[in-house]
């Protein structure tokens, strides 16, 4: 499968506990991006990485939260302290480079009791 | 007032009808515009990328964009019941960050 991975899938977690996802582009794929989708509602911007470079965070991007693409290929997106409105679907999408199509993965759905 | 307004629906229709989805936006910046479907617990699938005004057509899905009005549309022609999703308008300034609407839901009753 040459597509856009994210593991894991799922995710439960108690309040005020660390997470972390992963994500995998596509191959050759130079830009990286996360979304966070909640119940109803479309995906929203939360940052992106051109190569190992993290050009752009959106505000939703509290200091709990952080990013990392460091060797230019994967990425993770570690949330801390989980809050109960962290709950949603985290998105992570890829494209080759500026003004390209962005294919996205099929998300990590987290819950935090 | 958000930039991007879009009726979450349900929309409902027969098998075989035309489906007429529709986007506003307000940001006379968004250069791209992208309709995208999502299946219930999927990540979203791109359909459809313009950009800039005028209409693009494959196979059974047109999208047409008119930035005077700033208003999108994607139409689906012999609707099918797979086609039952979530379908998400999309736009962007500069095509790296997308701003999503919030999608409507669409049933296609065999």
């Amino acid at each position: 499968d040459t597509g856009v991975s994210q593991n894991p899938r799922h995710k439960i977690t108690k309040r005020g506990q660390n997470v972390t996802f992963r994500c995998d582009p596509i191959s050759e794929h130079n830009r990286l991006y996360w979304y966070r989708q909640t119940l109803g509602q479309g995906p929203e911007f939360l940052t992106y990485f051109q190569n190992e470079a993290q050009l752009e965070k959106s505000r939703l991007l509290s200091d709990r939260f952080s990013a990392e693409r460091p060797k230019g290929s994967f990425s993770t997106l570690e949330i801390q302290r989980t809050e109960q409105g962290d709950s949603a679907m985290y998105l992570c999408a890829s494209s080759f480079t500026e003004g390209d199509e962005q294919f996205f993965g099929p998300g990590t759905r987290l819950t935090v009791l | 007032q958000k930039e991007v307004e879009q009726d979450p629906g349900p929309l409902s229709v027969p098998e075989g009808a035309i489906v007429s989805l529709n986007c506003t936006y307000s940001n006379s910046a968004f250069q791209y515009f992208m309709w995208y479907r999502q299946y219930s617990r999927k990540g979203p699938e791109l359909l459809m990328y313009t950009y800039s005004s005028g209409n693009k057509e494959d196979g059974r899905f047109t999208a047409q964009v008119d930035k005077s009005s700033k208003y999108i549309s994607l139409f689906i022609r012999d609707s099918q019941p797979s086609d039952s999703a979530t379908y998400l308008c999309a736009m962007s300034s500069s095509a790296s960050k997308i701003i999503f609407g919030s999608g409507t839901r669409l049933s296609i009753r065999p």
